[in-house]
């Protein structure tokens, strides 16, 4: 299985403010994918992260919002922009690939508190 | 597109006892099926990954089925302890795409 570290853990931020959430994979995947999680509520797609091009983002979703970055097979960036209490949710990372089968693997997820 | 639903929301039981949870999904084009569990504000463990081929799969006392046809999985816990409260959460590809549909989860407390 594969082994994912997310930073920060958690974070309590300011409205207004950006945080930058990092993923780090222990091998080389082909896809990597951010989600989130708000209160009470399953998980929610926000956008396929894609190496050396632009992140596939799902309805509801902006790159202004919530650019993505991902330079190489290991790791991934997601940054919440100007953020609102509505962004309070657990963000997590999850990845799948070839070398893990077809099992898709979460990181431990960044809680995000915005007051 | 895919829609996937988990019943009951909450289930509390006593230590021992044997207890089943559901997921039903919409579209039954899928390839596999992944059940998760997931600790207050923690992230996911995997816990089975059931290919469309298959009918079950065990890990310990857990199995999970699969009856793609008709659109539903369970996962069956054998002799439930108070380590397995958790919220479990079933999952799918969405259609011609590898990211997971999750269900709203159900959220399982064992009293010992």
């Amino acid at each position: 299985s594969a082994v994912i570290s997310q930073k920060p853990s958690r974070d309590i931020c300011q409205r207004g403010t950006s945080l930058t959430i990092q993923c780090q994979v222990d091998s080389q995947v082909t896809m990597m994918f951010w989600y989130r999680q708000q209160p009470g509520q399953s998980l929610t797609l926000i956008a396929t992260a894609n190496q050396g091009s632009e992140a596939t983002y799902e309805s509801g979703f902006v790159i202004d919002k919530f650019p993505i970055s991902r330079p190489n097979l290991t790791f991934s960036t997601l940054t919440v922009s100007n953020m609102s209490p509505e962004d309070s949710s657990i963000y997590l990372c999850g990845v799948h690939g070839q070398v893990l089968g077809e099992t898709q693997y979460f990181g431990p997820g960044t809680r995000l508190l915005v007051l | 597109k895919q829609e996937v639903t988990q019943i009951p929301a909450a289930l509390s039981v006593p230590e021992g006892e044997n207890l089943v949870l559901n997921c039903s999904f919409t579209d039954s084009a899928i390839y596999n099926l992944q059940w998760f569990r997931q600790d207050p504000g923690k992230g996911l463990t995997s816990l089975l990954l059931i290919q469309s081929s298959q009918r079950e799969q065990t890990s310990g006392r857990l199995n999970a089925s699969l009856d793609k046809s008709s659109g539903r999985s369970t996962l069956y816990i054998a002799a439930s302890q108070p380590g397995d409260s958790a919220t479990y959460l079933c999952a799918v590809p969405s259609p011609g795409n590898t990211p997971l549909v999750f269900g709203k989860g159900t959220r399982l407390s064992v009293i010992a």
